[in-house]
């Protein structure tokens, strides 16, 4: 099942808003990657973080992770069109398995 | 580069029939991976290679097989084929494992319909 816990599944917001999701897992991550898929496309990386406590800025998308390790989110300033997509985290659980998050869906309305 | 390359981008196969899905990555990656994907379920892992002649199993590996005979290829093969493996399949590769902070590159994808 799944390791990686992600929430909201989906959030609709206006343009213009702000958006969060959150990644959270019960065993301490080594590091997690985000990733966004566009309507119809494939996954793309993002950003990967290491360190606890780790903020990193890409223009408005800000992703965190937390102290120990367990969570992490990414957060959208004044969301865009162009944002849509669903977002996934992904961490590692063992050697050589990565394990993704059952993404959020993020639709945005001009 | 054609970086990560899937083929085909679309299939439909009838329940018990075998096929296999290609991959194909030009990048020199180690590492190569399948996942499938459905809704509300996020990218699943099937099976894993960390290198030519090694492969192990990831979450769902039942019904799968996968070899990696060269380094740029990483074909999976479903052997009888069932409804429950109508999904889309993504194929990825990195020039490390991920858990060493090597991210992943996607190709475009695998729509496989078994009725």
């Amino acid at each position: 099942g799944q390791q990686v816990m992600q929430i909201p599944q989906y959030q609709h917001v206006q343009e213009g808003e702000d958006f969060t999701t959150y990644c959270n897992s019960s065993t301490t991550l080594s590091n997690i990657q985000w990733y966004k898929q566009r309507p119809g496309g494939h996954p793309v990386f993002l950003i990967q973080l290491v360190k606890s406590g780790e903020v990193k800025k890409q223009k408005r998308l800000t992703f965190q992770f937390g102290e120990a390790k367990k969570n992490s989110s990414l957060h959208i300033t004044a969301t865009q069109t162009t944002d849509v997509g669903t977002y996934f985290c992904a961490g590692r659980y063992n050697f050589n398995k990565f394990y993704f998050g059952s993404g959020t869906k993020l639709n945005v309305k001009p | 580069n054609a970086g990560v390359t899937q083929t085909p981008k679309f299939q439909v196969l009838k329940t018990g029939q075998s096929m296999t899905l290609q991959c194909a990555q030009d990048m020199n990656h180690e590492y190569m991976s399948w996942y499938r994907q459905d809704p509300g379920m996020g990218l699943r892992l099937i099976h894993y290679s960390v290198g030519a002649g090694i492969t192990d199993q990831g979450e769902v590996p039942n019904g799968y097989n996968v070899s990696r005979s060269t380094t740029e290829d990483f074909p999976l093969r479903l052997l009888s084929a069932a409804p429950s493996q109508t999904s889309v399949y993504f194929c990825a590769s990195s020039s490390k494992p991920p858990g060493q902070n090597s991210p992943l590159h996607f190709g475009n994808g695998t729509r496989l319909t078994v009725t």
